[in-house]
């Protein structure tokens, strides 16, 4: 079974300071991964995947996130946080189907959310 | 705007009531799942249809159902509704290659009174 861990309820960070929300993950096979983001009263927006190849994958918004398979890690990570980052994050995985017919669907973690300070 | 559109957005109904909530995926997309959010469960899934069939079944309840039809859009049925049922409902679609990321609805917000 596939699993996923958010170990932050909530994180606080000041403007302009880097940020990581953390998530790491539990799977049989190779995991594709997914970071996803809500805002307020709205659906989630897909943000970043890792399927494979580099361990660094960009995506939206200047969001980034680091694949590492020994810590069974993918956090996602800014440079620089802005006020209209603040919301909630999920990390997701899916497990590769061993027989090619499986279903894709994805295991959420609980969600961080992020607030940025100004 | 992700393409996926979902009816209605809001519904209050009481306790034993059935309802449906609709949902049109993304242009070309052959896959449907639907997911219910509350505050202490956090996004679970439910149930996924590709193409018309059932594919996949999460943490669907036997008084829930649902089902995709030929033009693509789904249905999830919802009935002896309980107070626990209130919740956000999301639906998303995707293309079914392995890969690919989900592309969620706006959500229902189903209020059980």
């Amino acid at each position: 079974a596939q699993s996923v861990a958010q170990p932050e309820d909530q994180v606080n960070v000041a403007e302009g300071n880097p940020l990581t929300v953390k998530c790491t993950y539990s799977v049989s096979g190779n995991p594709y991964l997914f970071w996803y983001v809500q805002y307020p009263n709205r659906g989630l927006q897909f943000l970043l995947k890792y399927i494979t190849g580099d361990n660094l994958v960009k995506g939206s918004y200047g969001f980034e996130a680091e694949f590492n398979k020994s810590q069974t890690s993918f956090h996602l990570k800014k440079p620089s946080a802005l006020v209209s980052d603040s919301a909630l994050y999920f990390c997701a995985v899916r497990d590769t189907p061993y027989s090619g017919a499986g279903s894709y669907q994805l295991t959420f973690g609980k969600g961080t959310k992020l607030s940025v300070i100004p | 705007d992700s393409g996926v559109t979902q009816t209605p957005k809001h519904l209050i109904t009481a306790t034993g009531q059935r309802v449906t909530l609709r949902c049109s995926p993304r242009s070309g997309d052959l896959s449907v799942y639907w997911y219910q959010q509350s505050l202490d469960q956090g996004l679970q899934f439910l149930i996924q249809y590709y193409n018309g069939e059932e594919r996949a079944k999460g943490n669907i309840l036997e008084r829930f159902s649902a089902q995709q039809f030929p033009d693509l859009h789904s249905e999830l049925n919802l009935s002896s509704l309980e107070l626990g049922d209130s919740a956000l409902y999301f639906c998303a679609s995707s293309t079914d290659d392995s890969h690919n990321e989900q592309f969620f609805g706006p959500g229902t917000r189903l209020t059980v009174l």
